[in-house]
């Protein structure tokens, strides 16, 4: 049981390149979830999918795109990476989307942007 | 602006002592849990407490919850050096599907 996983690790970007991130989990959840984080700052929800089929902009979701392929992946792109989008990606899951359940998150993505 | 802010930002304490955190937050929410979080790593849930509870144990941690002063506070009794972490709140405002975050409690023990 692995729990959510995150690929890659880290990554390099130029501006203007593009990427996905990757995101699974094997807990059967129902929702997904994509934050970022900045150097000492909390978590800001870029986008989420309450369940398979539904996604949902959250707090700073400008520049970028997410799929949710089916239930157990939910995945990130970047279109035309920018340096301000420099940051740790961290995705999670939960049982539902309301806050009722915790989230389990992913040991994240480190992205750096130049 | 941010829903939950923590205070202190920082905090420095000797190994044995307790760590009082506290939550502020700014809307009516469902539910609020307390994450730590371990340098470089993902984030870990600790505890939930729902908003018509007012105080909840888990081992060594103690949660309380005042909704008339929208204020949680997370107490860590006899910590221990492996208790350095950063430590954040995260409501669930009342009609919205999804948590939010605070800025995190930079939590230091000294041996």
């Amino acid at each position: 049981n692995a729990g959510v996983t995150q690929t890659p690790k880290f990554q390099v970007l130029k501006t203007g390149q593009s990427m996905t991130l990757q995101c699974a989990q094997d807990m059967n959840h129902n929702s997904m979830y994509w934050y970022r984080q900045d150097p000492g700052m909390g978590l800001r929800l870029i986008y989420y999918s309450a369940s398979e089929g539904t996604t949902d902009k959250g707090e700073v979701p400008n520049g970028y795109n997410v799929s949710r392929l089916n239930k157990r992946e939910f995945s990130l792109r970047l279109e035309s990476a920018a340096p301000s989008q420099t940051s740790v990606y961290f995705c999670a899951s939960s049982r539902t989307g309301t806050g009722a359940y915790e989230q389990y998150f992913g040991p994240g993505t480190r992205l750096t942007v130049t | 602006s941010q829903q939950g802010e923590e205070d202190p930002q920082a905090l420095s304490i000797q190994e044995g002592e307790n760590a009082t955190m506290n939550c502020s937050y700014k809307t009516s929410i469902n539910n609020l849990q307390w994450y730590r979080q371990n340098s470089g790593r993902g984030l870990v849930h600790l505890i939930l407490i729902r908003s018509n509870e007012r105080e909840k144990h888990s081992g060594r941690l103690r949660v309380t919850l005042d909704t008339s002063k929208k204020s949680s506070s997370l107490l860590i009794t006899a910590s221990r050096a492996a208790d350095t972490a950063s430590y954040f709140c995260a409501t669930e405002i009342q009609g919205a599907q999804k948590l939010v975050f605070g800025q995190g409690t930079r939590l230091t023990i000294n041996p």
